[in-house]
């Protein structure tokens, strides 16, 4: 079972245009949803964060939209450049089933985004 | 420089050879976890731990063993490797998350595995 369903699976934009990633999830348990970026031959990096009782976050071109519920959220890239070209990762926090802590992410599979010049 | 560290970064091996993969954190985070990187499925995690000598089982934790002996170590273990278990694999670390504060995972810059 899926719990953290991204879409679309691929994306190309023009340099300058902007970049829209959705993202949906199952578990209202989940409290925390950041977003991560990985460039070739790098690990994943922490590109953005927001809790569930926030509806955005902006910081720089990249704003976060966060819809409780529909239990979706979205991240938005303005100014598409050819260096944000990498895979996006939406991830969502949740408590795990045999400690009860919550530290455990749980990650959608990825999309790739390509931005021309 | 706050990093995460894996060794090797580049593995070939075969059917059956035990060999263990390390990871190792400077930020004295306490939870730590295995991930792997396969295309199509996204990030799965394997084992992770909470602290030393607490682990537990991720999604796809079958064929795998971990140990924490140290706060700043987690290696994860294959006994037998399959070639199934051919894929890219990611240590990250992080402050534990039992408040609603951010927990920025971070990772280590990945173990590529091929098992033949």
């Amino acid at each position: 079972q899926q719990q953290v369903k991204q879409s679309p699976q691929s994306l190309i934009v023009q340099k300058g245009g902007i970049s829209i990633i959705n993202c949906a999830y199952e578990n209202t348990a989940f409290d925390y949803f950041p977003w991560y970026q990985q460039f070739p031959g790098k690990g994943p990096a922490l590109l953005i964060a927001i809790r569930p009782d926030v509806s955005e976050k902006k910081e720089g071109r990249f704003t976060i939209s966060f819809n409780k519920s529909a239990k979706q959220f979205s991240l938005h890239i303005m100014d598409s450049q050819p260096g944000d070209s990498a895979t996006y990762f939406c991830a969502a926090r949740g408590v795990s089933k045999n400690t009860g802590a919550n530290s455990k992410l749980t990650f959608g599979k990825g999309i790739t985004l390509s931005v021309r010049p | 420089e706050a990093q995460v560290t894996q060794n090797p970064r580049y593995l070939i091996t075969v059917t059956g050879k035990k060999l263990t993969v390390t990871c190792s954190q400077n930020m004295n985070h306490e939870y730590m976890s295995w991930y792997r990187q396969d295309p199509g499925l996204g990030l799965r995690q394997i084992y992770y731990s909470m602290n030393v000598e607490v682990t537990d089982k991720g999604d796809v934790p079958e064929g795998y063993k971990v140990s924490r002996k140290e706060k700043r170590n987690f290696p994860l273990i294959l006994e037998s490797p399959s070639p199934n278990q051919t894929s890219l694999y990611f240590c990250a670390s992080s402050f534990m998350g039992f408040t609603l504060s951010y927990n920025e995972q971070f990772f280590g810059p990945g173990t590529r595995l091929t098992v033949l």
